[in-house]
């Protein structure tokens, strides 16, 4: 199993719509969390990180949390056309000091 | 724009060459990460230091692959003998224990072995 997992996609969503997001991993330890926008050729850039259970909400991004269920969700409201890119998952592990990556998701804002 | 600053940005090479990247982090962070990137992939852990001390190693850094941070400052990734397989982009990255640890990205360096 690997250690984040995220569908890799493409989501493919209408403009204005909700994009929905999910991350699962195996790690019980982990204790910070964060999601990356990444555009195709670009480094990964920090949209939000949630540690706490329950959600976290950044303007149009909302993270959520469940430790329990070792899920973290990102949702995207009123989707842009401009927010088509890949969404990367990632977490912490301050034992490790290591940040583990999700393969990443594709999300595609149809016009 | 997160601080981080890494060069140079594009790299083209023939294999069998060596090359060097450097990393610039945000001045005030002691611990600095490398990560290599490929097409349909996440970043994959590479090094990491805490000032001038290499913690840790992942089995991706063949014996080709040496990192370095003299006096805590910038950073150094050099592959030696460069094979295809080396091709991605590599990225530095510095965390902000204020922010939940956040890790914020330089630009990154493309690596293309041809």
């Amino acid at each position: 199993q690997k250690e984040v997992e995220q569908n890799s996609g493409p989501l493919s969503v209408p403009e204005g719509a909700i994009a929905s997001l999910n991350c699962t991993y195996s790690d019980r330890g982990s204790q910070s969390f964060f999601w990356y926008r990444q555009y195709s050729g670009k480094s990964p850039e920090l949209i939000m990180f949630i540690y706490s259970n329950g959600d976290k909400e950044d303007g149009r991004f909302t993270a959520q949390l469940n430790k329990a269920s070792q899920y973290v969700s990102l949702l995207i409201r009123d989707s842009q056309p401009s927010d088509s890119a890949t969404y990367l998952c990632a977490l912490y592990t301050s034992g490790t000091y290591k940040y583990i990556f999700g393969t990443g998701t594709r999300l595609k804002v149809l016009a | 724009d997160t601080g981080v600053s890494q060069n140079p940005r594009h790299k083209i090479t023939k294999r069998g060459q060596n090359v060097t990247f450097r990393c610039d982090p945000i001045s005030e962070h002691n611990r600095l990460y490398w990560y290599r990137q490929t097409l349909g992939q996440g970043p994959e852990f590479l090094t990491y230091f805490q000032n001038e001390a290499q913690l840790e190693k992942s089995r991706l850094l063949s014996d080709r692959f040496s990192a370095e941070r003299p006096k805590g400052s910038f950073s150094t990734l050099e592959i030696q003998r460069t094979e295809q397989g080396d091709s991605a982009m590599y990225l530095c990255a510095s965390p902000q224990e204020s922010s939940g640890n956040t890790i914020y990205f330089g630009e990154g360096s493309w690596l293309t072995v041809v």
